[in-house]
């Protein structure tokens, strides 16, 4: 069964850089068919979609965020990852993996999603 | 983008009521509506996708109806499980998720 981890820092300056990585076990990033996302949850709110890699290593990013984020893969480690560059306070959230099923051509929902990580924006 | 609009924003239930809420797109999404139930401090969890397409080892008192731009997630018997915030999702256009729905116990 696959599963996501995510890990990374829970505490990051204002201005610097936010980086997250999530581990898929269970399955092969590389086996094609899913998108990998990232989505982030801010304190009591809703949840926005950042943006996808897939196993190509093709992303698109929700234009809200795209001047600031990158998306890679790293096959050999099944894993892939999120930079968030220049955050600031707006940007303390949880972030959360989560991979989309592969159902057919086209987008899907996400089926599995990683623990989610929270992320504080602070001096 | 396309933008998703949940009502109601807080609903309050009893054990055993059925339950119904709502998702609008502000253009036609088709059928790509997922639906999500989210408990405090977890991740998200599918529990319908194609609109209507109950997810594997979801309990059949959720179902999900609609098309286009108005869709219907209904719990027909509220369960003491079922207390959570409930998101609908459209997959038409990249992603986008309503802004949930709370369902607490009245």
């Amino acid at each position: 069964q696959v599963q996501l981890q995510e890990s990374g820092p829970g505490l990051v300056k204002p201005s610097e850089t936010l980086s997250l990585t999530c581990t898929v076990s269970g399955g092969s990033i590389s086996s094609g068919g899913h998108y990998w996302m990232w989505i982030r949850q801010h304190p009591g709110k809703g949840l926005e979609w950042i943006g996808y890699i897939y196993y190509s290593g093709s992303t698109y990013y929700n234009p809200s965020l795209k001047s600031l984020v990158t998306i890679s893969l790293d096959t050999s480690k099944n894993q892939f990852s999120l930079k968030l560059n220049s955050v600031t306070a707006a940007d303390t959230a949880v972030y959360y993996c989560a991979r989309s099923m592969d159902l057919g051509p086209g987008y899907d929902a996400f089926d599995i999603w990683g623990q989610g990580t929270m992320v504080s924006v602070s001096p | 983008d396309i933008q998703m609009t949940q009502s109601p924003s807080t609903l309050s239930a009893s054990v055993g009521d059925r339950v119904t809420i709502t998702c609008r797109a502000s253009q036609s999404v088709r059928m790509w509506l997922a639906w999500y139930q989210q408990k405090p401090g977890k991740a998200p969890q599918l529990l319908i996708y194609k609109a209507s397409t109950l997810q594997s080892g979801v309990p059949s008192r959720f179902s999900g109806s609609g098309s286009g731009t108005e869709f219907t997630l209904t719990i027909s018997s509220l369960q003491p499980d079922d207390f959570a915030t409930y998101y609908c999702q459209q997959y038409d256009r990249f992603w986008t998720f309503g802004q949930g729905t709370k369902v607490e116990i009245k």
